[in-house]
């Protein structure tokens, strides 16, 4: 059993360029979550999605989207960028979603994100 | 609106001490509270959460609703528990997991 992988493990983009990071989630996990940690912060919640939809978003602009593919990989855009946007992307898997329970969730390593 | 607060950017105790992380969280229902632990150069990985009632590696936490707070506790401190850790609240109708900002534990030898 393969646990949840990210790509690239680190990239450098400029102001106002555009950025896809990757996600594959654990095995039988059908949900996943994304979260942008800045330096010295807790990670905080972009979005998750359950069953290719998005369900549940945090405090962030339009220009961060996101897709769920039917094999339950993952991709997070972000448009735009702004140097404040610098931060460790983490993906997250779990077993199950749709709000109301809590299932464990599985990170990935993160993506390195540099805007200069 | 929902908050998680560890007052301690880092706690330094000798290894055989008692350990305590605090955390404290801002929210008027009923919330599931995790702990979550990251080890140098692993993942972030959850620890323990207050429905299980579980000690893990040592480590307890208790949920008291009337100071709302979820501190972390281990009796004898050991060197392996250096990391940093996370507090983190969970509406139990959302799908959004709120963090703290984390404290890094470093052991003493």
């Amino acid at each position: 059993e393969t646990g949840v992988t990210q790509s690239p493990t680190h990239l450098i983009k400029t102001r106002g360029q555009q950025v896809t990071l990757r996600c594959s989630s654990q095995s039988g996990h059908n949900t996943v979550s994304w979260y942008q940690q800045a330096l010295g912060q807790g990670p905080q919640f972009i979005f998750q999605y359950y069953r290719e939809e998005e369900n549940g978003r945090g405090n962030f602009p339009p220009r961060f989207s996101g897709l769920q593919f039917p094999n339950y990989s993952s991709e997070l855009n972000v448009n735009a960028l702004e140097l404040d946007d610098s931060a460790l992307y983490l993906c997250a898997s779990s077993p199950m979603g749709g709000g109301p329970s809590y299932n464990e969730q599985f990170f990935g390593p993160g993506t390195r994100l540099t805007v200069l | 609106a929902q908050r998680v607060t560890q007052p301690e950017k880092l706690l330094s105790v000798f290894k055989g001490a008692p350990v305590e992380l605090k955390c404290n969280y801002s929210y008027s229902g009923s919330p599931e509270l995790f702990w979550y632990v990251q080890y140098s150069r692993q993942r972030l990985q959850l620890l323990l959460r207050h429905i299980s009632r579980e000690s893990i590696k040592g480590f307890t936490a208790d949920l008291n609703k009337g100071e709302t707070s979820f501190h972390l506790k281990k009796p004898f401190a050991q060197e392996e528990d250096s990391a940093m850790y996370y507090c983190a609240l969970k509406r139990s109708s959302a799908s959004k997991i709120i963090f703290g900002s984390g404290t890094r534990l470093s052991i003493r030898p």
